[in-house]
């Protein structure tokens, strides 16, 4: 049950795209198609973003998009505002009903 | 509107323990299963614990197993964390959290616990 691997922070300006990547193992990321991606605010409760890889919940901007490609799943930010910055956190199913979470990427708007 | 709300959390010494409960409301909490994921102060998320619908699974996290068991109330719409033997690292804040299109896709505000004497 290791952690997935995110880079720690992310950057871009206004306008700009921004992809966070996230990888894991056959066992977990390579292995099914149950990534989610979420996002946190300081102070506030994760928000989820994209599920199943690709998959954007009712009432989030189609701003966010998701994929994968073998053990590695990315979350796309595109034409970035302010009120993108915040911590984001992948997950993945792991098998025999566990899950694994991601250490977190801090996106910066600069 | 889906709301998780957590209670239960405060301080505690090294290997005492604490029940979390979980009221839920705005959905039909008998059809999801349900889980607990707790954030250590300055990390990512970790899960803990989920169950299924009518209870009869259940799943840990090694770090936690023998120690933590998790368990619901359909009539009461109710998600419960009994934590025994607590140590300094299951400091964290506890969310609540409903397990729907295989993703997380509902959380509570959270509730801190902290271990320490």
């Amino acid at each position: 049950q290791s952690a997935l691997t995110q880079p720690p922070s992310a950057s871009g300006s206004p306008g700009q795209s921004v992809t966070i990547s996230c990888t894991g193992t056959s066992s977990d990321v390579g292995g099914y198609n149950f990534v989610s991606w979420y996002q946190q605010h300081p102070g506030k409760a994760p928000k989820l973003m994209i599920y199943g890889v690709g998959n954007r919940p009712s009432g989030v901007s189609d701003r966010f998009s998701g994929s994968k490609s073998g053990n590695t799943a990315s979350l796309t930010v595109s034409g970035l505002q302010a009120e993108d910055e915040a911590d984001y956190y992948c997950s993945s199913f792991s098998g025999s009903d566990n899950w694994v979470f991601g250490g977190g990427t801090k996106l910066t708007v600069l | 509107e889906v709301q998780l709300v957590e209670s239960g959390g405060g301080l505690v010494q090294p290997g005492g323990s604490l029940r979390l409960s979980c009221e839920a409301s705005g959905f039909t909490f008998k059809s999801y299963w349900m889980t607990w994921v707790r954030q250590a102060p300055g990390k990512g998320p970790e899960w803990v614990a989920n169950i299924k619908q009518d209870g009869s699974e259940k799943n840990y996290v090694d770090s936690v197993r023998g120690r933590f068991s998790i368990s619901r109330d359909n009539a009461k719409t109710s998600l419960y964390l009994q934590m025994n033997s607590l140590r300094a690292e299951d400091t964290a804040v506890y969310y609540c959290g409903r397990l729907g299109n295989w993703a997380f896709d509902n959380w509570g505000q959270g509730t801190l616990v902290t271990v320490s004497s």
